[in-house]
Protein backbone atom coordinates (compact mmCIF):
# COMPACT_ATOMS: atom_id res chain seq x y z
CA UNK A 1 0.00 0.00 0.00
CA UNK A 2 0.83 3.39 -0.76
CA UNK A 3 0.52 6.53 1.35
CA UNK A 4 1.41 10.35 0.63
CA UNK A 5 1.77 13.35 3.47
CA UNK A 6 1.94 16.73 2.93
CA UNK A 7 2.71 18.32 6.31
CA UNK A 8 1.73 22.00 4.81
CA UNK A 9 -2.10 22.68 4.98
CA UNK A 10 -1.68 26.10 4.38
CA UNK A 11 1.29 28.06 2.84
CA UNK A 12 1.18 31.64 2.15
CA UNK A 13 3.89 33.64 0.37
CA UNK A 14 4.07 36.91 -1.38
CA UNK A 15 3.93 37.55 -5.10
CA UNK A 16 7.18 36.97 -6.49
CA UNK A 17 8.84 34.77 -3.39
CA UNK A 18 9.93 31.39 -4.27
CA UNK A 19 7.83 28.93 -2.47
CA UNK A 20 8.28 25.41 -1.85
CA UNK A 21 5.51 22.48 -1.18
CA UNK A 22 6.25 19.53 0.82
CA UNK A 23 5.14 15.85 -0.07
CA UNK A 24 6.29 12.50 1.76
CA UNK A 25 5.51 9.11 0.46
CA UNK A 26 5.64 5.56 1.68
CA UNK A 27 5.46 2.74 -0.50
CA UNK A 28 6.91 -0.82 -1.06
CA UNK A 29 7.01 -0.97 -4.26
CA UNK A 30 8.69 1.51 -6.96
CA UNK A 31 6.26 4.61 -7.92
CA UNK A 32 5.71 7.24 -10.21
CA UNK A 33 4.89 10.57 -8.14
CA UNK A 34 2.60 13.32 -9.37
CA UNK A 35 1.50 16.68 -8.57
CA UNK A 36 -1.79 18.01 -9.78
CA UNK A 37 -2.98 21.67 -8.90
CA UNK A 38 -6.71 22.04 -8.45
CA UNK A 39 -8.07 25.64 -8.90
CA UNK A 40 -11.52 26.68 -7.33
CA UNK A 41 -14.16 24.75 -8.52
CA UNK A 42 -12.36 23.19 -11.54
CA UNK A 43 -10.88 19.64 -11.58
CA UNK A 44 -7.63 18.28 -11.28
CA UNK A 45 -4.67 19.49 -13.68
CA UNK A 46 -1.48 17.89 -14.02
CA UNK A 47 1.91 20.14 -13.07
CA UNK A 48 4.39 17.33 -13.32
CA UNK A 49 5.56 14.09 -12.57
CA UNK A 50 8.39 11.85 -11.84
CA UNK A 51 8.68 8.40 -13.72
CA UNK A 52 12.54 7.55 -14.31
CA UNK A 53 15.53 8.83 -15.17
CA UNK A 54 16.41 12.58 -13.82
CA UNK A 55 15.55 13.84 -10.80
CA UNK A 56 14.76 16.91 -10.99
CA UNK A 57 11.31 17.45 -13.26
CA UNK A 58 9.81 20.48 -14.80
CA UNK A 59 6.61 20.99 -15.61
CA UNK A 60 4.15 23.78 -16.36
CA UNK A 61 3.93 27.23 -15.09
CA UNK A 62 7.65 27.33 -13.87
CA UNK A 63 7.09 24.19 -11.05
CA UNK A 64 9.84 21.86 -10.76
CA UNK A 65 9.71 19.02 -8.57
CA UNK A 66 12.81 17.07 -7.02
CA UNK A 67 12.84 13.25 -6.19
CA UNK A 68 14.56 12.35 -3.13
CA UNK A 69 14.08 8.11 -2.92
CA UNK A 70 16.32 8.25 0.49
CA UNK A 71 14.16 10.75 1.89
CA UNK A 72 10.97 9.12 0.40
CA UNK A 73 10.26 13.23 -0.39
CA UNK A 74 8.77 14.81 -3.84
CA UNK A 75 9.01 18.66 -3.03
CA UNK A 76 7.43 21.31 -5.09
CA UNK A 77 8.84 24.39 -5.63
CA UNK A 78 8.53 27.55 -8.06
CA UNK A 79 11.40 30.37 -7.80
CA UNK A 80 9.25 33.02 -8.30
CA UNK A 81 5.27 32.98 -7.65
CA UNK A 82 2.46 34.79 -9.32
CA UNK A 83 -0.53 35.87 -7.67
CA UNK A 84 -2.42 33.43 -10.45
CA UNK A 85 -0.48 30.37 -8.73
CA UNK A 86 -3.38 30.32 -5.95
CA UNK A 87 -4.97 27.47 -6.02
CA UNK A 88 -4.82 23.65 -3.84
CA UNK A 89 -2.10 21.58 -4.78
CA UNK A 90 -1.73 17.78 -4.36
CA UNK A 91 0.73 14.90 -4.62
CA UNK A 92 0.00 11.53 -5.40
CA UNK A 93 1.29 8.63 -5.88
CA UNK A 94 0.68 5.68 -8.06
CA UNK A 95 2.48 2.03 -7.37
CA UNK A 96 1.84 -1.49 -8.27
CA UNK A 97 -1.54 -0.76 -9.41
CA UNK A 98 -3.80 1.83 -11.17
CA UNK A 99 -5.09 4.05 -8.82
CA UNK A 100 -3.55 7.23 -7.57
CA UNK A 101 -3.39 7.55 -4.43
CA UNK A 102 -3.49 11.69 -2.85
CA UNK A 103 -1.75 13.58 -0.31
CA UNK A 104 -4.82 16.02 1.45
CA UNK A 105 -3.28 19.08 -0.34
CA UNK A 106 -1.54 22.23 0.45
CA UNK A 107 -3.60 25.44 -0.09
CA UNK A 108 -0.81 27.91 -1.21
CA UNK A 109 -2.37 31.54 -0.96
CA UNK A 110 -0.36 34.33 -2.99
CA UNK A 111 -0.61 37.77 -1.85
CA UNK A 112 0.79 41.25 -3.18
CA UNK B 1 -9.98 18.47 -28.30
CA UNK B 2 -12.60 18.00 -25.83
CA UNK B 3 -11.42 17.02 -21.65
CA UNK B 4 -13.58 14.63 -19.67
CA UNK B 5 -16.56 16.29 -18.81
CA UNK B 6 -18.90 15.20 -15.62
CA UNK B 7 -22.88 16.25 -15.45
CA UNK B 8 -24.52 17.38 -13.45
CA UNK B 9 -21.79 19.67 -11.97
CA UNK B 10 -23.73 20.08 -8.82
CA UNK B 11 -26.34 18.06 -7.26
CA UNK B 12 -28.76 18.19 -4.15
CA UNK B 13 -30.63 15.56 -2.63
CA UNK B 14 -32.53 14.41 0.14
CA UNK B 15 -31.34 12.00 2.62
CA UNK B 16 -32.63 8.69 0.79
CA UNK B 17 -32.71 9.50 -2.73
CA UNK B 18 -30.93 7.85 -5.03
CA UNK B 19 -28.62 9.83 -7.23
CA UNK B 20 -26.51 9.17 -10.78
CA UNK B 21 -23.98 11.13 -11.89
CA UNK B 22 -22.63 11.03 -15.54
CA UNK B 23 -18.90 11.03 -16.63
CA UNK B 24 -17.60 11.43 -20.29
CA UNK B 25 -14.20 10.34 -20.81
CA UNK B 26 -12.10 11.67 -23.42
CA UNK B 27 -12.45 9.81 -26.41
CA UNK B 28 -10.83 6.78 -27.49
CA UNK B 29 -9.61 6.66 -23.40
CA UNK B 30 -9.88 2.79 -22.38
CA UNK B 31 -9.21 3.95 -18.82
CA UNK B 32 -11.81 5.54 -16.37
CA UNK B 33 -11.30 5.83 -12.73
CA UNK B 34 -13.64 7.79 -10.07
CA UNK B 35 -12.73 9.52 -6.75
CA UNK B 36 -14.38 11.27 -3.93
CA UNK B 37 -13.09 14.14 -2.55
CA UNK B 38 -14.62 15.30 0.81
CA UNK B 39 -14.46 18.55 1.93
CA UNK B 40 -10.88 19.63 2.67
CA UNK B 41 -9.38 16.26 2.09
CA UNK B 42 -7.47 14.58 -1.49
CA UNK B 43 -9.49 12.79 -3.60
CA UNK B 44 -10.09 8.83 -2.81
CA UNK B 45 -10.39 6.39 -5.34
CA UNK B 46 -13.41 4.37 -5.74
CA UNK B 47 -13.35 1.83 -8.87
CA UNK B 48 -11.34 1.42 -11.92
CA UNK B 49 -12.60 -0.11 -15.45
CA UNK B 50 -10.59 -0.76 -18.24
CA UNK B 51 -13.02 -0.67 -21.26
CA UNK B 52 -17.21 -2.27 -19.49
CA UNK B 53 -14.74 -3.85 -17.32
CA UNK B 54 -14.68 -3.11 -13.76
CA UNK B 55 -11.41 -3.90 -12.28
CA UNK B 56 -11.05 -2.43 -8.98
CA UNK B 57 -13.94 -1.23 -7.06
CA UNK B 58 -12.20 -1.78 -3.83
CA UNK B 59 -12.47 1.66 -3.00
CA UNK B 60 -16.78 1.66 -3.10
CA UNK B 61 -17.25 2.73 0.46
CA UNK B 62 -20.37 0.63 0.88
CA UNK B 63 -23.10 -1.38 -1.52
CA UNK B 64 -24.97 1.34 -2.05
CA UNK B 65 -22.49 3.07 -4.44
CA UNK B 66 -22.60 1.23 -8.16
CA UNK B 67 -20.76 2.15 -10.91
CA UNK B 68 -21.33 1.07 -14.76
CA UNK B 69 -19.74 1.52 -18.34
CA UNK B 70 -21.67 -0.67 -20.55
CA UNK B 71 -20.15 0.29 -23.63
CA UNK B 72 -16.76 1.07 -22.37
CA UNK B 73 -17.35 4.37 -23.18
CA UNK B 74 -19.47 7.30 -20.73
CA UNK B 75 -19.77 6.07 -16.86
CA UNK B 76 -22.05 6.07 -14.51
CA UNK B 77 -21.86 6.54 -10.89
CA UNK B 78 -24.71 5.61 -8.71
CA UNK B 79 -25.52 5.85 -5.37
CA UNK B 80 -28.52 4.40 -3.53
CA UNK B 81 -30.38 5.46 -0.21
CA UNK B 82 -27.61 8.86 -0.17
CA UNK B 83 -26.50 10.21 3.48
CA UNK B 84 -25.18 12.95 4.55
CA UNK B 85 -21.80 11.49 4.66
CA UNK B 86 -21.72 11.30 0.72
CA UNK B 87 -21.55 14.87 0.48
CA UNK B 88 -18.55 15.08 -2.00
CA UNK B 89 -16.63 15.81 -4.60
CA UNK B 90 -16.73 13.27 -6.90
CA UNK B 91 -14.56 13.63 -9.42
CA UNK B 92 -14.07 11.10 -13.04
CA UNK B 93 -10.71 10.97 -14.82
CA UNK B 94 -9.46 8.80 -17.89
CA UNK B 95 -6.39 7.50 -19.24
CA UNK B 96 -5.46 6.19 -23.16
CA UNK B 97 -5.04 2.77 -21.66
CA UNK B 98 -4.18 2.64 -17.76
CA UNK B 99 -0.95 2.37 -17.98
CA UNK B 100 0.90 3.38 -14.49
CA UNK B 101 2.89 5.98 -16.16
CA UNK B 102 0.34 7.52 -17.67
CA UNK B 103 -1.60 11.09 -16.56
CA UNK B 104 -5.30 10.70 -15.72
CA UNK B 105 -7.12 13.55 -16.72
CA UNK B 106 -9.54 14.83 -14.40
CA UNK B 107 -13.13 16.42 -15.11
CA UNK B 108 -14.81 19.15 -13.10
CA UNK B 109 -16.59 17.07 -10.75
CA UNK B 110 -19.91 16.78 -9.51
CA UNK B 111 -20.58 18.25 -5.86
CA UNK B 112 -23.12 16.24 -4.12
CA UNK B 113 -24.81 18.00 -0.97
CA UNK B 114 -27.17 15.25 0.66
CA UNK B 115 -29.50 17.14 3.05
Amino acid sequence: AQSVTQLDSQVPVFEEAPVELRCNYSSSVSVYLFWYVQYPNQGLQLLLKYLSGSTLVKGINGFEAEFNKSQTSFHLRKPSVHISDTAEYFCAVRGGGNKLTFGTGTQLKVEL
Amino acid sequence: GAGVSQSPRYKVAKRGQDVALRCDPISGHVSLFWYQQALGQGPEFLTYFQNEAQLDKSGLPSDRFFAERPEGSVSTLKIQRTQQEDSAVYLCASSLFGDPQETQYFGPGTRLLVL
